[in-house]
């Protein structure tokens, strides 16, 4: 079956570290991949999106990588700092499919402690 | 100036009732999409509409009804309201259908 995952429910890191975050999916062949972020009480905001030709994304403290190999992106903060606490969703395309939509993982809920 | 904009905000209502959420995009974008988020916040996808016409529609109850009266509107109506449909249910839209999706605010249905 399709599945999208991503690492952990919940990663706490120290303030000014990098935090990483993994996305991993099967069964799947997507054309690209997003990162969203979802404050509590809030619509996701769009952050990357990486295609598949792609291997490296970068967007001042972030930087989203997609190894189609793997079947995986990760997902680093840089400098990370207390306003980055929110949770993090990864999301993909199912494929070049005229009915192909958007599916998105579960999400990581990220803090950062100062 | 809100890109995309729900309402309402919260709604709690009785089981069996029949309610709608409206949802307005001013981003000129030709898709848009309802979304439903439950209490472990998985975000799944309910329907899409590309220039008023429905291109997805995935395996929801027949009491959920969506209706597109024009590019910038797609409103969902549901029927019969049952406890698991409380969530946070979510319209966004996008230029393309596979493309930057942009959220609106949610909107909390709670079904007692």
């Amino acid at each position: 079956s399709q599945k999208i995952e991503q690492n952990s429910e919940a990663l706490n890191i120290q303030e000014g570290k990098t935090a990483t975050l993994t996305c991993n999916y099967t069964n799947y062949s997507p054309a690209y991949l997003q990162w969203y972020r979802q404050d509590p009480g809030r619509g996701p905001v769009f952050l990357l999106l990486i295609r598949e030709n792609e291997k490296e994304k970068r967007k001042e403290r972030l930087k989203v990588t997609f190894d189609t190999t793997l079947k995986q992106s990760l997902f680093h903060i840089t400098a990370s700092q207390p306003a980055d606490s929110a949770t993090y969703l990864c999301a993909l395309d199912q494929g070049y499919s005229s009915a192909s939509k958007i599916i998105f993982g579960s999400g990581t809920r990220l803090s950062i402690r100062p | 100036d809100t890109a995309v904009s729900q309402t309402p905000k919260y709604l709690v209502t009785q089981m069996g009732n029949d309610k709608s959420i409206k949802c307005e995009q001013n981003l000129g974008h030709d898709t848009m999409y309802w979304y439903k988020q439950d209490s472990k916040k998985f975000l799944k996808i309910m329907f899409s509409y590309n220039n008023k016409e429905l291109i997805i529609n995935e395996t929801v109850p027949n009491r959920f009804s969506p209706k597109s009266p024009d590019k910038a509107h797609l409103n969902l109506h549901i029927n019969s309201l049952e406890l698991g449909d409380s969530a946070v249910y979510f319209c966004a839209s996008s230029q393309d259908r596979t493309e930057t999706q942009y959220f609106g605010p949610g909107t909390r249905l709670l079904v007692l």
